[in-house]
């Protein structure tokens, strides 16, 4: 099975412009998380989808914010870019979410620069 | 609310010696424990996870935890270091009802020299 793809890879914005990121779960999974990685605040959980539904969410601004479609793959949207949100996005997919016997699988992550 | 503490941000340990990557959780409810790896570039790999079945969990790479409710303590362990064991390792917590929302220790990273 593939593994998780997240596009792009890198990415270079100017501070107010909004950005997309995507990402493509596992082939079967339903479930799609996002997470933030900075070297200040450490790994933080944005929001997850499932089955096009969020059903939790982090403790972002409403700057942030995402959505899944019916094959699963899932967008996150982050509008007037702040040099604070320079991050690694990392997504994560899984079969059912709360399942806590099946591990979430993570994707490379989209390496978002804010200038 | 629950959180998970590791000790340690940096730990350095030479080829062949033990392993012992610290994490303390706090929680109001019954916790799910896991650790992942964190190689360069890339995104985090589970190596082993505790869901109140068997305290000591066997991981991936010779990895294993005991999950300790006294001390409320999920240690990180490996007998014998390898230079590819270097990387940043992460504690993480949630819980029943939680979902698939991981609350994230800071890391620690980890170095093996010869």
């Amino acid at each position: 099975k593939a593994g998780v793809t997240q596009t792009p890879r890198y990415l270079i914005k100017t501070r107010g412009q909004q950005v997309t990121l995507s990402c493509s779960p596992i082939s079967g999974h339903r479930s799609v998380s996002w997470y933030q990685q900075t070297p200040g605040q450490g790994l933080q959980f944005l929001f997850e989808y499932f089955s096009e539904t969020q059903r939790n969410k982090g403790n972002f601004p409403g700057r942030f914010s995402g959505r899944q479609f019916s094959n699963s793959r899932s967008e996150m949207n982050v509008s007037t870019l702040e040099l604070g949100d320079s991050a690694l996005y990392l997504c994560a997919s899984s079969d059912v979410p709360g399942s806590l016997t099946l591990e979430q699988y993570f994707g490379p992550g989209t390496r978002l620069t804010v200038t | 609310a629950q959180s998970v503490t590791q000790l340690g941000s940096h730990v350095s340990v030479s080829e062949g010696a033990l392993v012992l990557l610290r994490c303390n959780y706090s929680s109001s409810v019954p916790p799910y424990l896991f650790w992942y790896v964190q190689y360069p570039n890339q995104g985090l790999q589970l190596l082993l996870k505790y869901t109140s079945a068997a305290t000591l969990v066997k991981g991936i790479n010779g990895f294993e935890a005991e999950f300790k409710k006294s001390e409320t303590s999920f240690h990180l362990t490996k007998p014998s270091a390898h230079m590819s064991d270097a990387a940043e390792y992460f504690c993480a917590v949630t819980f029943t009802g939680g979902g698939n929302k991981l609350t994230f220790g800071t890391g620690t990273q980890l170095k093996v020299e010869l």
